[in-house]
């Protein structure tokens, strides 16, 4: 069974670097898309990119100046790192898997609460 | 980017209806549709995927269906733990987009 769990600071100060780590068991993370998606309290899922197991990225515009995903196969984690944050960015930010880019997130992480306040 | 709409936003309902939830895409997506659960403080959960492709392990009373831009997820008897947020995905395109969520809640 794949596992992926989400760590990182639950606090940051505006205008500084949100980052976080998504660690997997139970499967390779040199295979499949690993993904960052968020959700601001009470709203919808925003997805924020992927990385492929070649360490290709791919963003969602609305964020792509902001954001770096980067894959750590040693470890067998990805991380997200977000710039310049402001209080719009306070979400419950989650890690999925899919296996291809053109499939469903099959595998999702718990989620970790990330506060933006000073 | 392909926009999601979902509809309705809320509905309530009883143990034993029939719910059907609209998500309605603003250019094909030739089925790259999945439907997802989410209940408070959890991870959503792929119920569907292909548009009508039920994930193993989910319960025969979810259906989907849907062609093009229109698709439809059905629960055809509810139970009390359906009562929950949907969320559609479209994965037709590499930016992913979800739909705004139809919450579902106890009459």
């Amino acid at each position: 069974q794949v596992q992926l769990q989400e760590s990182g600071p639950g606090l940051v100060k505006p205008s500084e670097t949100l980052s976080l780590t998504c660690a997997v068991s139970g499967a390779s993370i040199s295979y499949s898309y690993w993904s960052w998606i968020r959700q601001p309290p009470g709203k919808g899922l925003e997805w924020i990119g992927h990385i492929s197991y070649s360490g290709s990225t791919n963003y969602n515009p609305s964020l792509k100046s902001r954001v770096t995903i980067s894959v750590d196969t040693s470890k067998n984690q990805f991380s997200l790192k977000l710039s310049s944050v402001t209080a719009a960015d306070t979400a419950v930010y989650y890690c999925a898997r899919a296996p291809h880019p053109t499939v469903n997130f099959d595998f999702w992480g718990q989620g970790t609460l990330v506060t933006v306040s000073s | 980017d392909i926009q999601m709409t979902q509809s309705p936003s809320s509905l309530s309902a009883s143990v034993g209806d029939r719910v059907t939830i609209t998500c309605r895409a603003s250019q094909g997506i030739s089925n790259s549709l999945a439907w997802y659960q989410q209940k408070p403080g959890k991870a959503p959960k792929v119920l569907l995927f292909a548009a009508s492709r039920l994930e193993s392990g989910v319960p025969s009373r979810f259906s989907g269906s849907g062609s093009g831009t229109d698709y439809t997820l059905t629960v055809s008897s509810l139970q009390p733990e359906d009562f929950a947020t949907y969320y559609c995905q479209q994965y037709y395109s590499a930016l992913y987009t979800f739909g705004q969520g139809t919450k579902l809640e106890l009459k």
